[in-house]
């Protein structure tokens, strides 16, 4: 079971870039890492998936080394809004059985 | 945005009653979840399905029950409420479960006294 393992709070300054590691010692060869944001008494959000190397969207970039041992978000110049919890998350799972793991999540707050 | 209802939002009942949180998706997808989460925790998976007539326990046990007789309709339901099962629970479908995303409804926050 490759579970997560993630700073559990940071804080930054608006405009600042912010990158949140998250630690999956054990993910599987198929497996993809996902992180998603979520606000308070809101359900998560989607932000960025990957399997290996570099991707980058409208809001962020995932960076995930050969060994995928770990991952790092990258949000560049963050803003009050970006206040929230980042989960990182390793879908993975056996023929048949699909096992999902949210890691304990980043509360990010960006101060002014 | 993804289209996924949950109802109630919010629910405050007494111990024992019988209650079903309500989630709904119009997006066709065959994978659903339901996730417990308590203020300020991590999210748990209490409940997956992988289509009609297929459910699952999750990593975290629950008392409720779920069903799907519809693709786009996953129950939860508590036939006994009780303090202990207050919590905010969250539904999430995706297309598939690998790679693709989890579309989360808004939530239901259940108290109960």
């Amino acid at each position: 079971l490759a579970k997560t393992t993630q700073p559990i709070s940071m804080d930054s300054y608006e405009g600042q870039e912010v990158n949140i590691t998250c630690s999956h010692n054990n993910i599987a060869t198929n497996d993809y890492i996902t992180w998603y944001q979520q606000f308070p008494s809101q359900g998560p959000r989607f932000i960025i998936q990957g399997y290996k190397t570099k991707v980058t969207n409208e809001v962020a970039s995932l960076f995930i080394p050969a060994d995928r041992k770990s991952s790092t978000l990258s949000l560049p110049r963050v803003s009050l809004s970006d206040t929230a919890v980042y989960y990182c998350l390793v879908v993975e799972g056996g023929a048949g059985s699909y096992q999902l793991t949210f890691g304990k999540g980043t509360k990010l707050s960006v101060i002014p | 945005e993804a289209d996924i209802y949950q109802t109630p939002r919010y629910l405050v009942i007494g111990t024992g009653k019988k209650i079903t949180l309500e989630c709904s998706q119009t997006m066709g997808h065959d994978k659903m979840y339901w996730y417990q989460q308590d203020p300020g925790m991590e999210l748990h998976l209490i409940h997956y399905s992988y289509g009609v007539n297929s459910t699952e326990k999750g990593d975290l046990s629950s008392e409720s029950t779920v069903s799907r007789i519809r693709t786009e309709h996953f129950p939860l339901t508590l036939e006994s409420a009780r303090p202990s099962h207050t919590s905010q629970y969250l539904c999430a479908s995706s297309e598939t479960p690998r790679s693709d995303t989890q579309y989360f409804g808004p939530g239901t926050r259940l108290t109960v006294l």
